[in-house]
């Protein structure tokens, strides 16, 4: 299976910062990565697909980029109902594996 | 509007059985591939079965042999036949619809908010 790398683990920050996440897979996956947010008791939400393609209805705030074997999650100004658990997963070949994941807790 | 809503979770003693739904609405759960994920206390996520739309399926090893998943195309509902459970199963369990783009291959789109198993005598 692909092992999938996320950084950091958690992180404090501040409404109105700018959050990057990092996600590197153990073999080149392509853009065959896909982003989650997932809240307490709720459903996981899909923010980003394909390394970098917004999933409808999804704020503009959120970002990806990347391919191979490194990828990135950008929340560009964080607002209150920003603050999560982010996985990445890689789609290339299954089973789909997920990151371990970055929780993203206010300073 | 698409959703879907897990149920059936609950305490199992170990080598017990449960079995899992998962109501659809808004797509039809046939035309559709279909995942179960799980998530254990403190850990990550973890594929742990896939019900193809052909009807072949995907088996996490550390399930193969002991869980089942199937449809029911007239209620539009998923299942997952979980026997010989072991305290390690003790997780929340999630349906989900896999989706396709040529970008990406088939990936989890819409998920329900899970259902907690725990396996403990």
């Amino acid at each position: 299976d692909i092992q999938m790398t996320q950084s950091p683990s958690s992180l404090s920050a501040s409404v109105g910062d700018r959050v990057t996440i990092t996600c590197r897979a153990s073999q080149s996956i392509s853009s065959s990565l896909n982003w989650y947010q997932h809240k307490l008791g709720k459903a996981p939400k899909l923010l980003i697909y394909g390394a970098s393609s917004l999933q409808n209805g999804v704020p503009s705030r959120f970002s990806g980029s990347g391919s191979g074997t490194h990828f990135t999650l950008t929340i560009s100004s964080l607002q209150p109902e920003d603050f999560a658990t982010y996985y990445c997963q890689q789609s290339y070949n299954t089973p789909g594996t997920f990151g371990h994941g970055t929780k993203v807790e206010i300073k | 509007e698409v959703q879907l809503v897990e149920s059936g979770g609950g305490l199992v003693q170990p080598g017990g059985s449960l079995r899992l739904s998962c109501a659809a609405s808004g797509f039809t759960v046939s035309g559709n591939y279909m995942s179960w994920v799980r998530q254990a206390p403190g850990k990550g996520l973890e594929c742990v079965s896939i019900l193809y739309s052909a009807g072949t399926t995907y088996y996490a090893d550390f399930v193969k042999g002991r869980f089942a998943v199937s449809r029911d195309n007239s209620k539009n509902m998923l299942y997952l036949q979980m026997n010989s459970l072991r305290a390690e199963d003790t997780a929340v369990y999630y349906c989900a619809r896999e989706s396709y783009h040529h970008s990406s291959g088939y990936y989890p789109d819409y998920w329900g908010q899970g259902t907690l198993v725990t396996v403990s005598s």
